[in-house]
């Protein structure tokens, strides 16, 4: 039933590991997002994808690699993990139409000691 | 530079009274706007978007006003109730393939 899940919910890790976060969407839509939410609440775009092409790229480290293996699905890869990116990372997925909604999955807490 | 800016980090209000939330944005030209809703360990949820020809979205118990020349949207929850407490963002885009940008929040508690 559920429209956007993404996995795991909590990732802990070192610094240094490399780790990947899963997301996948059953609405049928074609743009999918990570975002990313800061210790301060603060939820910054990071990647969108519309058919599987990248098509924004914000400023985020080459270490964050996204990729989407069909439309359904944008997984968040991370290399050499630092401290800073200890935060909640949200996929979402909206229609192709710059108007729609997003919609949001529930997160993944990623932090790293 | 550009910015949205959500002027109350928190908000507390008695329960059945209107609560009113504010978003300021400079240096943009947004399309449209659309105001989220997000309870804790959860993602965000979409309630309500508006565009820049209209001035007044309703919902139930929430209206959306947009006010172009002033760059600003006010949120409003009528009748609230202790469910209505949780974290609500403001998010714009400029027309074309501009993302979404977020405010920071404004987490009403309504109090019982």
């Amino acid at each position: 039933d559920t429209a956007v899940s993404q996995t795991p919910k909590y990732l802990v890790t070192q610094m240094g590991n490399d780790k990947s976060i899963k997301c996948e969407q059953n609405l049928g839509h074609d743009t999918m997002y990570w975002y990313k939410q800061d210790s301060k609440k603060f939820l910054k775009i990071m990647f969108s994808y519309n058919n599987k092409e990248l098509i924004i790229n914000e400023t985020v480290p080459n270490r964050f690699s996204p990729k989407s293996p069909d439309k359904a699905h944008l997984n968040l890869h991370i290399n050499s993990l630092e401290l800073g990116d200890s935060a909640v990372y949200f996929c979402a997925s909206s229609q192709e139409d710059n108007n729609s909604p997003l919609h949001f999955g529930n997160g993944t807490r990623l932090t790293v000691t | 530079s550009q910015k949205i800016e959500q002027n109350s980090e928190a908000l507390n209000i008695q329960e059945g009274k209107t609560a009113t939330l504010t978003c300021n944005y400079t240096n943009y030209s947004p399309a449209y706007l659309q105001w989220y809703r997000q309870d804790p360990g959860r993602g965000p949820v979409f309630l309500l978007l508006i565009r820049e020809n209209e001035k007044e979205k309703r919902k139930e118990r929430l209206k959306v006003t947009f006010d172009t020349t002033l760059k600003q949207s006010l949120f409003h929850i009528t009748a609230s109730q202790p469910a209505d407490s949780a974290t609500y963002l403001c998010a714009l885009a400029n027309s074309g393939n501009t993302p979404l940008v977020f405010g920071k929040g404004t987490r009403l508690s309504v109090i019982a």
